[in-house]
């Protein structure tokens, strides 16, 4: 089955700092990524899109500046938190959609963070 | 739309019995449906999915039913096991045309599978 991997899968950093996040897609190549935020006890909400080698698209409410994302190739995504805050503690899930089966999305395993 | 819960509902059953998991969703022009179950700390994990053009589909012990009138999609799960006890979403996206939009999810339903 499509492998998506997620790294780190926890990270503390103090306020102010920034924080990269990774999402590979293992053993497909994905011409979407999606990033997700979920907070405790809620739903996922989708934050932006990520094209393989075009600017991302956020939702409405996503502060692009703060939530950097580079979709540098068919296999990898980054985000990047900057200048991170409490307020952005919560757990980050990226998912990727292969090119053969387009519908599907296939999620990493989360990265939980925590701002102090 | 988008759908925010305080508090997931939960659903307890007794284990071996069948389980039913209701999801309303929001945007009458979806075309298609993904049921997820994700644990404790992790990320979603595709249970099964479904078409507009269809109003059931199976697979090993899960069953999904859409019924596009009411806008409701429900999950079944048979024979349920303690491996069964997850949170469990429904999401939706519009894939006619070649979209490539993000998920809307629903607000989960937390199953219990009790001893």
């Amino acid at each position: 089955g499509a492998v998506v991997s997620q790294h780190p899968s926890w990270v503390i950093c103090k306020s102010g700092t920034s924080v990269k996040i990774e999402c590979r897609s293992l053993d497909f190549q994905a011409t979407t990524m999606f990033w997700y935020r979920q907070f405790p006890k809620q739903s996922l909400m989708l934050m932006a899109t990520s094209n393989e080698g075009s600017k991302a698209t956020y939702e409405q409410g996503v502060e692009k500046d703060k939530f950097l994302i580079n979709h540098a190739s068919l296999t990898l995504s980054t985000l990047t938190v900057t200048s991170a805050h409490p307020e952005d503690s919560s757990f980050y899930i990226c998912s990727a959609r292969s090119r053969l089966a387009k519908n599907i999305q296939y999620f990493g395993a989360g990265t939980r963070l925590s701002v102090l | 739309g988008e759908s925010v819960g305080l508090h997931l509902p939960t659903l307890s059953v007794q284990e071996g019995d069948n389980s039913i998991i209701n999801c309303a969703y929001s945007n009458s022009a979806s075309d298609y449906f993904i049921w997820y179950k994700q644990e404790s700390g992790k990320g979603p994990q595709f249970i099964i999915d479904i078409r507009s053009n269809m109003d059931k589909r199976q697979g090993q012990r899960v069953t999904v039913l859409l019924n596009k009138t009411v806008k409701h999609l429900s999950l079944q799960i048979a024979a349920t096991q303690p491996g069964d006890s997850a949170v469990y979403f429904c999401a939706e996206n519009i894939v006619s045309g070649g979209g490539a939009d993000g998920l809307t999810f629903g607000k989960g339903t937390h199953l219990i599978i009790q001893p």
